[in-house]
């Protein structure tokens, strides 16, 4: 299985401020995506991480509240913008089109709390 | 629109008996099934998946049943063992969206000695 680590693991931040999450695979994959868990809530695709091209977001997000980079096929960043106190969530980055496996896996998160 | 439903919030089970967990679907598109364990502060760790072809796949203590005329799937877990207790979380996804999950609620599992 894939290796995902996320940096950082959790953090404190001021609204009206940006945050930036990493996501490192250990191999090269096809995919990488970013989810959102709200406070007692189930996770929520934010976007599809595209290698070489914008990335594509779901309902209800958009590029500038959650600008995502893919530099290459092991990384990917994702950009909370602007924050607020709606936004303290758990973050998530997961991966999958490793060659033999067929589920996608996922990264430790990274806790945010936005006050 | 919630489309993948985990109805019960919680479970509680004594150690050595089954956990059962049900997760319903409403789209009909949806043909792979996965379910994830989260312990808290960890991200989701992939338990067992099942294709639509199938109704039934299992590996180890860990059995998934699908029925698709009930668009309704379950995960057993036999015996139950204190280190299941966590959040479960039902997933699926549709074809050509591979990886983008939909997920259930989640369901609380607590084993009890």
């Amino acid at each position: 299985s894939a290796v995902i680590s996320q940096k950082p693991s959790r953090d404190i931040c001021q609204r009206g401020t940006s945050l930036t999450i990493q996501c490192q695979v250990d191999s090269q994959v096809t995919m990488m995506f970013w989810y959102r868990q709200q406070p007692g809530q189930s996770l929520t695709l934010i976007a599809t991480a595209n290698q070489g091209s914008e990335a594509t977001y779901e309902s209800g997000f958009v590029i500038d509240k959650f600008p995502i980079s893919r530099p290459n096929l092991t990384f990917s960043t994702l950009t909370v913008s602007n924050m607020s106190p709606e936004d303290s969530s758990i973050y998530l980055c997961s991966s999958g089109g490793q060659a033999g496996y067929t589920e996608a896996f996922f990264g430790q998160g990274t806790r945010l709390t936005v006050v | 629109d919630q489309q993948v439903k985990q109805n019960s919030p919680s479970l509680s089970v004594q150690e050595g008996r089954i956990s059962i967990l049900n997760c319903d679907y409403t789209n009909s598109m949806f043909d792979y099934f996965l379910w994830y364990k989260k312990y808290p502060a960890e991200g989701p760790t992939f338990l067992i998946s099942i294709s639509s072809i199938k109704d039934k796949n299992e590996d180890g203590r860990f059995t998934v049943f699908l029925n698709k005329s009930a668009k309704h799937l379950s995960l057993h877990i036999v015996p139950s063992q204190p280190g299941d207790s966590a959040v479960y979380f039902c997933a699926a996804s549709a074809p050509d969206s591979w990886g983008k999950l939909q997920f259930g609620a989640g369901t609380q599992v607590v084993v009890t000695p």
